[in-house]
């Protein structure tokens, strides 16, 4: 599986966006972009995936470069209640399970 | 999206009791659940693979025998710590992915908080 890089921390002001990015330079063409969340002491929570194009639902956006090398999930009016640890993961299409690596703490203040 | 739950969501047992851990699709069915542990501080960490019917596909260093695995039904498995220690309070969270073709997303439980004095 490609593997991802993601900076350990970031801070972001209630209300404003959240830009979170993630680096897969070795993505491979069947590979997919997932991202997970986990709030302290619950299970992760799915937030949205791609594989070249972008998308939004609900919860976020996700902007994939066109080379796919990268992706920036964006939280378009982050809450106190955004905060938690945020996976960047990257998946074969198939059955493969989910790789997660240390992701980036979110830290949403007042 | 679809929800997944596990129960209990904490456990307090003495060293050398078994404890089981029940992990359940709600509203769809999953061929393949999976088995994470997290320790403080770190990340998920997958234990092992279930499909439906067959046998669990364990990672490498987690020992099938403490850790039992069934998946009997397309809606349930369960994980059972048998003759648990100290070393193995932990995080445990299930994860299940549905039926069908093409690409299904994986959801996780709620996780279980087990504490073995």
């Amino acid at each position: 599986d490609a593997k991802t890089t993601q900076p350990p921390s970031m801070d972001c002001a209630e209300g404003r966006a959240a830009n979170l990015p993630c680096n897969h330079s070795t993505i491979s063409g069947n590979e997919y972009v997932y991202w997970y969340r986990q709030i302290h002491s619950q299970g992760p929570q799915y937030i949205i995936h791609g594989l070249k194009n972008n998308e939004t639902n609900e919860m976020a956006s996700l902007i994939i470069t066109e080379d796919r090398k990268s992706s920036t999930l964006i939280l378009p009016h982050a809450t106190l209640r955004d905060t938690a640890v945020y996976y960047c993961i990257v998946r074969p299409s198939g059955y493969s399970t989910l790789t997660f690596g240390k992701g980036t703490m979110l830290l949403v203040s007042p | 999206g679809a929800v997944v739950s596990q129960h209990p969501s904490w456990v307090i047992c003495k060293s050398g009791t078994s404890v089981k851990i029940e992990c359940r699709s709600l509203d769809f069915q999953a061929t393949t659940m999976f088995w994470y542990r997290q320790f403080p501080k770190q990340s998920l960490m997958l234990m092992a693979t279930s499909n439906e019917g067959s046998k669990a596909t364990y990672e490498q260093g987690v020992e099938k025998d403490k850790f039992l695995i069934n998946h009997a039904s397309l809606t349930l498995s369960t994980l059972t710590v048998t003759s648990a220690h100290p070393e193995d309070s932990s995080f445990y969270i299930c994860s299940a992915r549905g039926t069908g073709g093409g690409e299904d997303t994986q959801y996780f439980g709620p996780g279980t908080r087990l504490t073995v004095l």
